[in-house]
């Protein structure tokens, strides 16, 4: 079966500083790897996905992530924190079926001080 | 164009009662998917509909839970006899899988079961 393990329920970090969330999965076939945000009472934004080809993927608002296979890690990057970027991020992979349905990390919650 | 939608946007039911959850998806998207997002389970895979084919229900927790997709668009989730673990954001996305497998979330229903 497919999981994703993201740890770190909470990081925090300075404006303007250095953001990196992390995430690992397994999967036994070529994942489809996914970070989304998610705003206080609002649904899921996608940020960025990763499907075949470069492994170096960027995203909306500054963020990017790379696919390392060899580490089966996916994390979440961005050179400067602003304090908008303060939300929940998910990871998510694909199912190994047809549905392409999600199965999610249990997110991380960045927290950004001023 | 317009996103995912779905109404109410809060729900709040008494223990017994029988609720039902609105997603209008992304128009010409074929997939639609429900999601709950709980406090103690994060997020996790309800069903899933793709076109006239038979829908993938093996998220439902219990058979108190049904989904129906009328005419390929509007989905009505329907929760019997709510319970106070039914407490939850049901979020519904739909995506065009045949394009790719990005999914496109709703803002959510906030359920509370008094």
């Amino acid at each position: 079966a497919q999981s994703v393990t993201q740890l770190g329920s909470h990081v925090s970090v300075s404006e303007g500083a250095l953001v990196l969330l992390r995430c690992n999965y397994s999967s036994s076939v070529p994942p489809y790897l996914f970070w989304y945000v998610q705003y206080p009472n609002q649904g899921l934004q996608l940020l960025l996905k990763y499907t075949t080809g470069a492994t170096l993927v960027k995203g909306i608002n500054g963020f990017e992530a790379e696919f390392k296979k060899s580490e089966t890690s996916f994390h979440l990057t961005k050179p400067s924190a602003h304090m908008s970027d303060a939300a929940e991020y998910f990871c998510a992979v694909t199912g190994m079926d047809s549905s392409y349905k999600l199965i999610f990390g249990s997110g991380t919650r960045l927290l950004v001080r001023p | 164009g317009a996103g995912v939608s779905q109404s109410p946007s809060n729900k709040v039911t008494e223990k017994g009662k029988d609720v039902e959850l609105r997603c209008d998806p992304i128009s010409g998207h074929t997939a639609l998917y429900w999601y709950r997002q709980s406090l103690g389970q994060g997020l996790e895979f309800l069903i899933y509909f793709q076109g006239n084919s038979a829908p993938d229900k093996s998220g439902l927790p219990s058979d108190r839970f049904s989904a129906e997709r009328t005419g390929g668009s509007v989905s009505t989730l329907t929760i019997q006899r709510t319970q106070q673990e039914d407490s939850a954001v049901y979020l519904c996305a739909s995506s065009f899988l045949r394009l790719s497998r990005e999914q496109y979330f709703g803002p959510g229903t906030r359920l509370t079961v008094t």
